[in-house]
């Protein structure tokens, strides 16, 4: 089956560690997104990749990095100069960045640091 | 992305149809109407979108008003499994990069 996956499904962390959460997509895919959701919010986006090895910020993109080697891997990971990195992370892809193309989102990180 | 109204919440009976209301009267000619919605703890899932004529996909229809400056997402019959956070966003036909989530409305379904 064709979709995005995310790994690990819950993650803990200690203050001052850095941790990489997994998105890989089987879905051929040009445009991959991170966002980050707080409880009762909306969506906000992190960082987003048009296409293999180019990647741009979003909107709160302090305290993270990405990496896409792959065309369909986008790993984030959370440094600890992110001041407050609890939350629900959800990467998504979608084959154009037009407004007709909708996005695939993955099932989620949930980070909670200790 | 311009900006969209949504009521905060609504409730259904299930197997009753749901008619969730999304308001954009500042659209533009060229903005993509898209539904997503959200169900506890999940990802967003797209549910469909349209840019001027009524859209049905095996989820849902959607209804665009003569004048683009609202829409309205119809559920035919409502199940337990539609509770879920809806979400009413436009896109630019050169939207770029992200999608922008507003509040979303909150669909309850009774048994």
């Amino acid at each position: 089956d064709g979709g995005i996956t995310q790994s690990p499904k819950y993650l803990f962390r200690k203050e001052g560690q850095n941790v990489t959460l997994s998105c890989e997509q089987n879905l051929n895919h040009d445009a991959m997104y991170w966002y980050r959701q707080d409880p009762g919010q909306g969506l906000r986006l992190i960082y987003y990749s048009q296409i293999v090895n180019d990647f741009q910020k979003g909107d709160i993109a302090e305290g993270y990095s990405v990496s896409r080697e792959k065309k369909e891997s986008f790993p984030l990971t959370v440094t600890s100069a992110q001041k407050n990195p609890t939350a629900f992370y959800l990467c998504a892809s979608s084959s154009g960045t037009g407004g007709n193309n909708e996005q695939f989102f993955g099932p989620g990180t949930r980070l909670t640091v200790l | 992305d311009a900006k969209t109204t949504q009521p905060n919440s609504m409730e259904s009976n299930e197997e009753e149809p749901v008619h969730l209301p999304c308001n954009h009267s500042t659209i533009s000619g060229t903005d993509y109407i898209h539904w997503y919605r959200q169900l506890p703890s999940q990802g967003p899932e797209y549910v469909i979108h349209g840019l001027t004529s009524n859209v049905n996909n095996r989820m849902a229809s959607l209804a665009i008003a003569e004048d683009r400056k609202s829409s309205t997402l119809i559920l035919h019959r409502a199940t337990l499994r539609d509770a879920a956070v809806y979400y009413c966003i436009l896109r630019a036909w050169n939207a770029g990069n992200m999608l922008t989530f507003g509040g979303g409305t909150r669909l309850m379904v009774k048994p």
